[in-house]
């Protein structure tokens, strides 16, 4: 168990839907990483979240964003829902930002888009 | 931009002999470097990780890996593998500086089979 609780585990939607992911982060934790893992893109960084403040984005498309909460927990909210959007999205918690710190991922939440 | 090349999508091993994976990177300066593992339905676990320093690196489960500066290769081994090592296994960088803030970078992963 890594520490870092995501929910719902499976989430099964229509296409042009939103839908919200909760990630909560290992105890002490500030940093939220989330990731998208698809067959065709592999595990794909999205967006980093530090203490409630957003410090980088990858390739996160427009129609996602993310929020981290006061009390650390985070949300990935994606919306117009397409099939392609189809993956298992990742969060994963670290003490700090540096490179070098290590990060605890969660089990997932595996998204269907129908 | 850093890229990670793992050039074996699958590797099929019998139980009890010796594993090496490969890893290659891109980038201008050394990175960080990790090797993840995950098990089916399961998130990704730290087996180990390279920043500086002796470049033969041990993790944990038995797996060890080997920076090597001239080659861009950090190649994952285990001298004798289980049944329980079956799984996907990630190779990722983070920038070296920077902050680390953009996270990991993936390779496409590797997909270990073990032969009874």
């Amino acid at each position: 168990d890594s520490g870092v609780t995501q929910t719902p585990k499976h989430l099964i939607t229509a296409t042009g839907q939103r839908v919200t992911l909760r990630c909560s982060p290992r105890s002490g934790d500030l940093s939220v990483y989330w990731y998208q893992q698809s067959l065709d893109q592999g595990l794909q960084f999205l967006i980093h979240y530090y203490n409630g403040e957003e410090r980088a984005k990858g390739n996160i498309l427009e129609r996602f964003s993310a929020q981290q909460f006061p009390d650390l927990h985070s949300e990935l909210n994606l919306s117009s829902l397409e099939l392609g959007d189809s993956a298992l999205y990742f969060c994963a918690s670290s003490a700090g930002t540096g490179g070098g710190t290590e990060a605890f991922f969660g089990q997932g939440t595996r998204l269907t888009v129908v | 931009a850093q890229s990670v090349t793992q050039p074996d999508i699958h590797i099929t091993v019998s139980e009890g002999a010796s594993l090496e994976l490969r890893c290659n990177y891109s980038y201008g300066a050394t990175p960080y470097l990790f090797w993840y593992v995950q098990s089916p339905g399961q998130g990704l676990q730290l087996l180990l990780k390279y920043f500086s320093g002796d470049t033969l690196v041990q993790g944990i489960k038995g797996f060890e890996a080997e920076f090597k500066r001239s080659q861009s290769s950090f190649n994952l081994r285990k001298p004798s593998v289980h049944w329980s090592d079956a799984a996907e296994y990630f190779c990722a960088v983070a920038l070296l500086s920077g902050g680390g803030a953009d996270g990991l970078t993936f390779g496409k992963g590797t997909h270990l089979i073990i032969q009874p």
